[in-house]
């Protein structure tokens, strides 16, 4: 079965800060590894995902996350954050099927 | 914008009653899946069609069930309705079903059950 743990429900940042959104994963088969986003009153949004290949990924808009198979981890970070970064970031494993993380809300503060 | 649409956006409604949720993916897509997002239980995997055919099933209740149609649209519906039902229901689309696919949002049907 798979799992996935965010370990942070709330992270409050100032402008311009740097952040880390941490995500534990366990499977007992091959996973894919995604962050979607959800800004407020809207669907989820694929930010980046890890198919195969390099560990680190990055996305359009900044954030980058590295696969580490040792440590189960998929962390999501960004070296400067903006306020239209405010939202829900949930952390998903897909091996039989796509599993969410409970999510983690991140606020931007000025 | 996803591609994927869902109506109605938000439905009111009362115990024991039966609703139905509508979802269209995006052009293209075979695989729709449905969702619960809730307050407590965070984002569920509800149910998973691909062409037509239920491929894979998460935690829906028996008094829920879906179908997906020829057109690939698809419906959940929700009967017997209970409080703790309410909750946001999202849809999704991909290609193909298989398991490395993005999966694509719509914006969600708001459930309100009083």
């Amino acid at each position: 079965a798979q799992s996935v743990t965010q370990l942070d429900s709330q992270v409050p940042v100032f402008e311009e800060a740097p952040v880390e959104l941490r995500c534990n994963y366990s499977s007992s088969v091959s996973v894919y590894l995604f962050w979607y986003v959800q800004y407020p009153n809207q669907g989820l949004q694929l930010l980046l995902k890890y198919l195969s290949g390099s560990t680190l990924v990055e996305s359009i808009n900044g954030f980058e996350a590295e696969f580490n198979k040792s440590q189960t981890s998929f962390h999501l970070r960004k070296p400067s954050v903006h306020i239209s970064d405010t939202a829900e970031y949930f952390c998903a494993v897909s091996g039989e099927k796509l599993v969410f993380g409970k999510g983690t809300k991140l606020t931007v503060n000025p | 914008d996803s591609g994927v649409t869902q109506t109605p956006k938000h439905l009111i409604t009362a115990t024991g009653q039966r609703v139905t949720l509508r979802c269209s993916p995006r052009s293209g897509d075979l695989s729709v899946y449905w969702y619960q997002q809730s307050l407590d239980q965070g984002l569920q995997f509800l149910i998973q069609y691909y062409n037509g055919e239920e491929r894979a099933k998460g935690n829906i209740l028996e008094r829920f069930s879906a179908q997906q149609f020829p057109d690939l649209h698809s419906e959940l519906n929700l009967s017997s309705l209970e409080l703790g039902d309410s909750a946001l229901y999202f849809c999704a689309s991909s290609p193909t079903g298989g398991t490395p696919d993005t999966q694509y949002f719509g914006p969600g049907t708001r459930l309100t059950v009083l």
